[in-house]
């Protein structure tokens, strides 16, 4: 079945820099788009980025074109998402996700890795 | 890339039926038939409910449906159960290639 696991997420000081990684396993990793999409604390689901099955394409929030840059290794079925200048309000719960064939639509889910970005 | 409008909060009796609107532009649900809809429980990952509008994935339960017309989104959830509740995100493809996800609603099942 489809896993997603997440790591690298904790504490770090505001500007900053963290990298995330995702390990996927239980499908054909290289032939999917993944995404990353972040929650804050007790708020809603805010897209981040996502990478296409390949790596040649990438596109990113607003919030976070400039700062972040996700990448992919598909010798080892990992995500990954290389985070810096962090701010207090990049704090979230970070989940990996990958879409669904042949459509721009994610449909399995990580269960995600908690970044607080706090002095 | 702002986000989709959903209404904050829905709320409905066992057994009735409730539908969750969400309103985007014409450069997002207005353009492409990619809008999708996911559950989340407390602490827990969202899961996949509707894809493409109105298509649901194996295992879903056919109390959920999806629709579309001109740049709003809806979800139907008939025969609501207790079970229900939870909250439930939008989310769509954009003119831009990203993703934008709805601000969700709270699902209260009275």
């Amino acid at each position: 079945q489809v896993q997603l696991v997440e790591s690298g997420g904790g504490v770090v000081q505001p500007g900053r820099s963290l990298r995330l990684s995702c390990a996927a396993s239980g499908f054909t990793f290289s032939t999917y788009g993944v995404h990353w999409v972040r929650q804050a604390p007790g708020k809603g689901l805010e897209w981040v980025a996502v990478i296409s099955y390949d790596g040649s394409d990438k596109y990113y929030a607003d919030s976070v074109k400039g700062r972040f840059t996700i990448s992919r290794d598909n010798s080892k079925n990992t995500l990954f998402l290389q985070m810096s200048s962090l701010r207090a309000d990049d704090t979230a719960l970070y989940y990996c996700a990958k879409d669904r064939e042949r459509s721009p639509t994610i449909d399995y889910w990580g269960q995600g890795t908690l970044v607080t970005v706090s002095s | 890339q702002s986000a989709l409008t959903q209404p904050a909060s829905v709320s409905g009796s066992p057994g009735q039926s409730i539908t969750i609107s969400c309103t985007g532009t014409s450069s997002d649900i207005g353009a492409y038939n990619y809008v999708s809809w996911y559950q989340q429980y407390p602490d827990k990952a969202p899961k996949l409910l509707i894809y493409e509008v109105s298509n649901r994935p194996s295992g879903v339960s056919n109390r959920f449906s999806g629709s579309k017309s001109g740049n709003t989104a809806s979800l139907t959830i008939s025969g609501l159960q207790t079970e229900d509740e939870a909250d439930y995100y939008c989310n769509s493809y954009t003119a831009s290639s990203s993703r934008v996800f709805g601000g969700g609603t709270r699902l209260t099942v009275l």
